[in-house]
């Protein structure tokens, strides 16, 4: 069975930092993209970034490039999401998404999410 | 950017059909994903490459992709398929994965 379990998620003062973390199993990770999705309290999903299965490439939305950065460690089966310079604009569940073995999508197993807010 | 269009919501009798549309640039050039999501819990696929179902997906959920419009359609519609449902495309040219804004579907 496909598992995805994010964690790391928050409270954070504006300005700083978080790392979240997701742990995948029931499957081989290093074969697959991997994303992290976000949605805000109340509004759509909004994609953030994505890192192809060896961790060679990744892609990031204009709204976080710059202060997040995405990675994954296939010996350990966890995809991260380094997030700096956190705002306000931010808060908002966090979700890790597997794609496809040979593109981005279909994101086709998603995890509960984790919840990270921004505030002073 | 790429972007797509989704009305913001639909409704729909109980046993009647429901189409929700995703307009886009010459949309139907690319591969849409659709997904549904009920309150607090995460999103599920319940359309992928256009028409194809995952497994465990009602054969009521079919899909289609032409032109500039994408279409998630729910025959025989029942109360538990009561949630928000999104469409999805990579556009690889930008390497950008873009999420249609939403639609609440409404049982009445």
């Amino acid at each position: 069975e496909v598992q995805l379990v994010e964690s790391g998620g928050g409270l954070v003062q504006p300005g700083g930092s978080l790392r979240l973390s997701c742990a995948a199993s029931g499957f081989t990770f290093s074969s697959y993209w991997m994303h992290w999705v976000r949605q805000a309290p109340g509004k759509g999903l909004v994609w953030v970034s994505r890192i192809n299965s060896d961790g060679s490439s990744t892609s990031y939305a204009d709204s976080v490039k710059g202060r997040f950065t995405i990675s994954r460690d296939n010996a350990k089966n966890t995809l991260y999401l380094q997030m700096n310079s956190l705002r306000a604009e931010d808060t908002a569940v966090y979700y890790c998404a597997r794609g496809s073995q040979v593109g981005a999508t279909p994101t086709d197993y998603w995890g509960q999410g984790t919840l990270v807010t921004v505030s002073s | 950017s790429y972007v797509l269009t989704q009305p913001p919501s639909v409704s729909v009798a109980p046993g009647k059909t429901a189409r929700i549309t995703c307009g886009g640039n010459n949309i139907g050039s690319k591969s849409v994903h659709w997904y549904q999501q009920k309150p607090g819990q995460a999103p599920v696929l319940v359309i992928y490459y256009d028409s194809d179902r995952p497994s465990g997906i009602p054969e009521r959920f079919s899909g289609s992709n032409s032109g500039n419009t994408a279409t998630l359609t729910i025959s025989r519609v029942e109360a538990g398929d009561e949630a928000d449902y999104y469409c999805q495309v990579w556009d690889s040219s930008s390497d950008r994965v873009v999420f249609g804004g939403g639609t609440k579907l409404t049982v009445l």
